[in-house]
């Protein structure tokens, strides 16, 4: 069983739509949290950074953590085309700790 | 601009050659990473360096070689031992975490896509 689990998708949703992105995981230390974006053939790039359990919204974007279900969600209201791309969750232990990511899951909005 | 780069972009191997991947950061980050990305299978850590002369193997380093010279570059070099070279290779880097800056957040490049032909 990997450590983080991630839907890989691919999914597609029409523009406007809220978009739920979820990763679960096995260890209850992460105590770190993250989501990537990565649009194609470039690297990823840190949208949300979360530390312990909650929510955290920058703009349109909304990260959520509960660490009793060992499980993390990324909600994008009212998505656009340029949201398309992959996202993908990563968290550590420590903070000095090694980065796991999860598989990634692949965004497509329609105009 | 403060970034990280990556070269070449795209590069094609023969089976038994030794490839090097280059990458330069000028954001005057002490740690460096490479990762391997495959399809559905998110990014796995192959090396990283804390400080300059010294690196440390992730979890997938059989058959990549790695140096650190210099602060600012983090070559990979993938060598013919390597089974199943054909991937995307990201170079990253970040402070090194510490009570007070918090968790170490990556920066990562743009990429190289290597094929084995």
């Amino acid at each position: 069983q990997k450590e983080v689990e991630q839907d890989p998708g691919p999914l597609s949703v029409p523009e406007g739509a809220i978009v739920s992105l979820n990763c679960t995981y096995s260890n209850s230390a992460f105590q770190y949290f993250m989501w990537y974006r990565q649009y194609s053939r470039k690297g990823p790039e840190l949208l949300m950074y979360t530390y312990s359990s909650g929510n955290k919204e920058d703009g349109r974007f909304t990260a959520q953590v509960d660490k009793s279900s060992k499980y993390i969600s990324l909600f994008i209201r009212d998505s656009q085309p340029s949201d398309s791309a992959t996202y993908l969750c990563a968290m550590k232990y420590n903070q000095g700790g090694k980065l796991i990511f999860g598989q990634g899951t692949e965004l497509s909005v329609k105009p | 601009d403060g970034g990280i780069t990556q070269s070449p972009k795209y590069l094609f191997r023969k089976e038994g050659q030794n490839v090097t991947l280059s990458c330069e950061q000028n954001l005057n980050h002490d740690a460096m990473y490479w990762y391997r990305q495959d399809p559905g299978q998110g990014l796995r850590l192959i090396y990283y360096s804390q400080i300059v002369n010294d690196f440390q193997k992730g979890d997938i380093a059989e058959g990549y070689s790695v140096s650190r010279e210099k602060k600012e570059s983090f070559p990979l070099t993938v060598t013919s031992a390597q089974k199943n070279p054909t991937a995307f290779y990201l170079c990253a880097s970040s402070m090194v975490a510490t009570p007070r800056s918090g968790a170490n957040v990556l920066t990562f490049g743009a990429g190289s896509r290597l094929t084995v032909l």
